[in-house]
């Protein structure tokens, strides 16, 4: 299993491009998080979709960050236009459906830094 | 609302020096707790978890956790500390509600291993 798969691993972009990262979950697991790692704020979740569906955006920022899942392989995370502030290590994790708090398996996440 | 606590920020043993990683929780009902592994430029991987039951819970890597109710802890401990623990630990809550397989992290434990 190639695990989860994340792309780009680096990012670099000046401010007020568009950034797009992406996500492959292991295959067969219905749910799905982007998480956002800073020094300052730590771990936080972003969005959670399950069977395709966003559950809880809650902890979208702003306006500017969107997240879209066409399908059960493939997941984005956009960020339009970008800002300095946001900065940071995106990881995605998947996790086997109908198991509550099944075991979330992390990608290696994608180092954002923009200029 | 559910919480995690973890009030080391840095930790620092000596190699074969036993370990304990301190991590406390605010939750209403009986917890679902993790305990996750970041070593550097990586994702975050699941060293154990407790649902319910012994609340001595047994990980990889020759990990361990109790779960104390009436402290409402869930302290993570190792006897020997190998070289190759370096990295950063993280503690978890499961958190209730519309997103059943939604995580709570704490702002996690950066530990460093002397030779």
């Amino acid at each position: 299993d190639a695990g989860v798969i994340q792309s780009p691993r680096h990012e670099v972009t000046e401010m007020g491009q568009e950034v797009t990262l992406r996500c492959k979950p292991i295959s067969g697991h219905n749910s799905l998080f982007w998480y956002r790692q800073t020094m300052m704020r730590g771990l936080e979740l972003l969005i959670y979709f399950n069977n395709n569906v966003p559950i809880d955006d809650s902890g979208m920022p702003e306006d500017r960050f969107s997240a879209k899942m066409p399908n059960a392989s493939f997941s984005t995370l956009k960020i339009q236009p970008s800002e300095p502030r946001d900065s940071a290590v995106y990881f995605c994790a998947s996790s086997p459906g109908g198991v509550t708090f099944g075991t979330q398996y992390f990608g290696p996440g994608t180092r954002l830094l923009v200029l | 609302a559910q919480s995690v606590t973890q009030p080391d920020i840095h930790i620092t043993v000596s190699e074969g020096a036993s370990l304990e990683l301190r991590c406390n929780y605010s939750y209403g009902a009986t917890p679902y707790l993790f305990w996750y592994v970041q070593s550097p430029g990586q994702g975050l991987q699941l060293l154990l978890k407790y649902f319910s039951g012994d609340t001595l819970v047994q990980g990889i890597k020759g990990f361990e956790a109790e779960f104390k109710r009436s402290q409402s802890s869930f302290n993570l401990r190792k006897p020997s500390v190998h070289w190759s623990d370096a990295a950063e630990y993280f503690c978890a809550v499961g958190a209730e509600g519309g997103a059943t397989n939604k995580l709570i992290f704490g702002t996690g434990t950066l530990l460093a291993v002397q030779p």
